[in-house]
């Protein structure tokens, strides 16, 4: 069974600087991992993902470092802005299904002018 | 740009009740997904459906089934509801195995009561 774990609920930062939020996963058969950005009472939204294959995806002010011997993912903001405070969920799509994501248990970023 | 549409997006029942949750996949989209969220908890997966046939399965209850039907829309049907079946239940849909990247429906919260 996959498990993605996100073991910081909540991470605070002040604007402009970098967030970091990080993610464990214990399953390494898998093709991706993304990373979605949830706001309360809304679906959440696709930010960026990552092959298996590759190690760094970056995509304007998100940068996705995958590193396979760690089993560890993490997303980088830089600049960080108070539009990106919200929920962060990673996530990695396996199976036949590659939309069968499997969530970490999310991380509130909270971003201070 | 068109997203995906669920309906309603409110509902309350009582125990033992039944539920049809309802969502419309972006135009062009043959790939349906449902998930659960519980309060406090990361999205859970349900089922999913690629062209009209089930693809996936997750953690649906025997007493939960879902379609998706010619048109690609899909229903979630909840019978014999417990109190423990309130959540928010998203559906999402891509165009095939998109490697992950699916759009989420803003949600239908249901209240079991």
């Amino acid at each position: 069974d996959q498990q993605v774990k996100q073991n910081s609920p909540s991470l605070s930062v002040q604007e402009g600087r970098i967030s970091i939020l990080n993610c464990d996963y214990t399953n390494s058969m898998f093709d991706y991992f993304l990373w979605y950005k949830k706001y309360p009472a809304e679906g959440p939204t696709f930010l960026i993902s990552i092959s298996s294959i590759k190690d760094k995806n970056e995509d304007g002010r998100f940068t996705v470092f995958l590193n396979k011997s760690a089993k560890h993912l993490s997303l980088h903001i830089v600049p960080s802005q108070p539009g990106d405070s919200a929920v962060y969920f990673c996530g990695n799509a396996g199976g036949t299904s590659y939309g069968k994501l499997t969530f970490g248990q999310g991380t509130i970023l909270t971003v201070h002018p | 740009a068109a997203g995906v549409i669920q309906s309603p997006r409110h509902l309350i029942k009582e125990k033992r009740e039944t539920a049809t949750l309802k969502c419309y996949p972006i135009p062009r989209h043959d790939t349906v997904y449902w998930y659960q969220q519980g309060p406090g908890q990361d999205p859970q997966f349900l089922i999913s459906f690629y062209e009209k046939m089930q693809s996936d399965k997750g953690s649906i209850p025997d007493r939960f089934s879902a379609q998706q039907f010619s048109d690609y829309h899909s229903e979630l049907n909840m019978s014999s509801l417990e109190l423990g079946d309130s959540a928010l239940y998203f559906c999402a849909s891509s165009l095939g195995l998109a490697g992950g990247k699916v759009y989420f429906g803003p949600g239908t919260r249901l209240t079991v009561t």
